[in-house]
């Protein structure tokens, strides 16, 4: 199975500030998913980024305020821009293990903002 | 798949205590559902991937049942430890190679 590793694990932030969390993947995969989980609400997945295309996002999410970098089959970037406390949240990115929902999803271990 | 509802937001048991846990999803178009426990700090740990109607999966202390029929799945553990705290997602798809659209989990809470 693949192993994410997501960083960083956890972070405090000004508002009107930029954060990029970043994933590596330790094989090469075809798509990863960033999600993101608000206080007391459900993983929320925030758009799929695909190697060699712009990110398709999710109804709600846009690419200027969540920008999403994909270089390669390994590795994403998300970047949380011109933070507010409404930004605050669990951020995570996902990889599905095979083709087709049957074969699961690995996650990293998540980013923890927290804007002030 | 578009609305995963779980229940209930929140348990708090005994260790040894068994208990369960029901996760809700629209019976149509449904193609696999997914258990995940989430601890903090730590990535989701996958549990179970279930797909035909009257699934039964185990995983030690750990078993899940599906009914594509009615829109339910369950989640059971049998005499809890304080390490089964955690928080427990269930996640749907409607077709192969999509995201997975969570519920908003259980946590449970584990006390010796």
């Amino acid at each position: 199975s693949a192993v994410i590793s997501q960083k960083p694990s956890r972070d405090i932030c000004q508002r009107g500030t930029s954060l990029t969390i970043q994933c590596q993947v330790d094989s090469q995969v075809t798509m990863m998913f960033w999600y993101r989980q608000q206080p007391g609400q459900s993983l929320t997945l925030i758009a799929t980024a695909n190697q060699g295309s712009e990110a398709t996002y999710e109804s709600g999410f846009v690419i200027d305020k969540f920008p999403i970098s994909r270089p390669n089959l390994t590795f994403s970037t998300l970047t949380v821009s011109n933070m507010s406390p409404e930004d605050s949240s669990i951020y995570l990115c996902s990889v599905e293990l095979t083709s087709g929902t049957l074969g699961g999803y690995t996650f990293g271990s998540g980013t923890r903002l927290t804007v002030v | 798949i578009l609305n995963v509802e779980q229940s209930p937001q929140s348990l708090h048991v005994q260790e040894g205590d068994s208990t369960n846990f029901t996760c809700s999803f629209p019976s149509s178009n449904f193609y696999a559902l997914h258990w995940y426990r989430w601890e903090t700090a730590k990535s989701p740990e996958a549990l179970f991937v279930m797909t035909l109607n009257g699934d039964e999966k185990k995983k030690g202390r750990i078993s899940a049942t599906l009914n594509t029929k009615e829109g339910y799945s369950y989640l059971y553990i049998k005499g809890s430890q304080p390490e089964d705290s955690a928080t427990y997602l269930c996640a749907g798809a409607n077709q192969a190679g999509t995201a997975l659209i969570f519920g908003k989990g259980t946590t449970l809470s584990v006390s010796s």
